[in-house]
């Protein structure tokens, strides 16, 4: 079955630093991947999204790589700012359903 | 913004006893969905449901397991008989038209604690 992992449990950065969370896929026939944000006590916060046949998108101060190669993606963000402590997830779609990974607490230091 | 709004945002339970969760997605969404997230782990996927019928089911989803959409704008979950291993939370999520290469978008969840 579909594997979905980060490679980092924890990232702490600096304020106005850039941050980049990491995610490796398993199975090669997932064509759609989503980044979601969840603060504590709250729902997975959709990100951005990116389909099979793009290796990268852009939204606001946020930026999806996707290597399908090696099945990897990355989120990276611009000038990370106290609100974006949070944990993040990649989903893989499969059929209907998403697998998600793990996810990989942000904190964002001042 | 529109949102999925989940209800209750704490549900406790006696083990055994039957629990509904209820969920109102966001309007004109085709696609519905339940996952759970134990404590401490990742979320799972339980069920997908369009055009009234399950499209979708993971192997958590077991007979104990319903889902339901019982008017236009309600989307239920039912477990049966609860087990302490049901504790978790519930997210409910929707999706608009379309292949499934669109977000879905998640309420925020019904903690369920099974005594």
């Amino acid at each position: 079955g579909e594997s979905v992992g980060l490679h980092l449990p924890t990232l702490s950065v600096q304020e106005g630093d850039n941050s980049i969370i990491n995610c490796a896929y398993s199975n090669s026939a997932s064509d759609y991947f989503i980044w979601y944000k969840q603060e504590s006590g709250k729902g997975p916060q959709f990100i951005i999204d990116i389909r099979s046949n793009m290796d990268k998108r852009q939204g606001q101060r946020v930026t999806v790589l996707l290597n399908k190669t090696v099945k990897h993606l990355s989120l990276q963000i611009a000038a990370t700012q106290p609100g974006d402590s949070a944990v993040y997830f990649c989903a893989a779609a499969s059929g209907y359903a998403l697998n998600f990974g793990k996810g990989t607490s942000l904190l964002v230091t001042p | 913004e529109p949102e999925v709004t989940q209800t209750p945002s704490h549900q406790v339970t006696q083990m055994g006893q039957e629990v509904i969760l209820r969920c109102v997605p966001i309007s004109n969404h085709l696609y519905f969905y339940w996952y759970r997230q134990i404590l401490g782990q990742k979320v799972e996927f339980l069920v997908s449901f369009y055009n009234n019928e399950i499209s979708e089911k993971s192997e958590i989803f077991d007979d104990q397991f319903s889902v339901e959409r019982p008017d236009g704008s309600n989307f239920t979950l039912k477990i049966r008989s609860t087990k302490l291993e049901d504790s978790a939370m519930y997210f409910c999520a929707s999706r608009d038209r379309g292949w499934k290469d669109q977000p879905q978008h998640f309420g925020d969840g019904t903690r369920l604690s099974i005594l």
